[in-house]
């Protein structure tokens, strides 16, 4: 069974404290792996792909690295800007559609 | 240029009832998904649209279903609500060709509160 699972469910960072969220999952061949953020009331919103172990994308303060089992963002010196949930999602090889997998998110708050 | 709008913002039916939820897509966008959110979940596809027809289908039931108009707008269509169905719906918009599903843009979401 495809599943995906978010580390830790939430973390309080002090500004400039950085840090690493995880996303461990378990599929059935990865077509791709997706991280996006979710400010609350909003619509999540895009920030990277991964597709194969060893690949890492880069965005400002994020890091994003893929291994064969988990996926991590790493988030250097962060702001409280950066406070939102943060979602992963996997699609499985099978599927070329929509059908992806969410896991329940690290909801992050960066204090001042 | 308005990205991808949703009403309304929040609705409150009672058990039994029926409801209608609507998604404008981003300008340029053909492509239309909708998402279940629980509260502290993830979203769960519920289904995608794409030339008015319905493409590809999440693991809901017949209670849910839509529609897309030629102008690409949709609607999310639920019946026979139960309380279990209380969530954030999101509605997500990419263009067919030329676009990337998982880049696809969400709108804010309609909370729906079953009582």
């Amino acid at each position: 069974e495809d599943q995906v699972t978010q580390s830790p469910e939430a973390l309080r960072l002090q500004e400039g404290e950085s840090s690493s969220l995880n996303c461990s999952y378990t599929v059935s061949g990865l077509r791709g792996l997706f991280w996006y953020r979710q400010d609350p009331g909003k619509g999540p919103e895009f920030l990277f792909t991964l597709y194969s172990a060893g690949e890492e994308k880069e965005k400002e303060r994020l890091k994003a690295t893929l291994t064969k089992k988990e996926s991590f963002l790493h988030i250097t010196a962060p702001k409280p800007e950066d406070s939102a949930t943060y979602l992963c999602a996997v699609q499985p090889e099978r599927n070329t559609g929509n059908q992806f997998y969410f896991g329940t998110g690290t909801s992050l708050t960066v204090i001042p | 240029d308005a990205g991808v709008t949703q009403s309304p913002t929040h609705l409150i039916k009672t058990r039994g009832q029926q409801v209608t939820l609507r998604c404008s897509p981003k300008s340029g966008h053909d492509t239309v998904s909708w998402y279940q959110q629980a509260l502290g979940q993830g979203p769960q596809f519920i289904f995608q649209y794409y030339e008015e027809e319905e493409r590809q289908r999440g693991n809901f039931p017949d209670r849910f279903s839509g529609h897309q108009f030629p102008n690409y707008s949709s609607e999310l269509n639920v019946n026979a609500l139960l309380l279990g169905d209380s969530a954030l719906y999101l509605c997500a918009t990419y263009p067919f060709f030329g676009g990337k599903n998982y880049e696809q843009y969400f709108g804010p979401g309609t909370r729906l509160t079953v009582t």
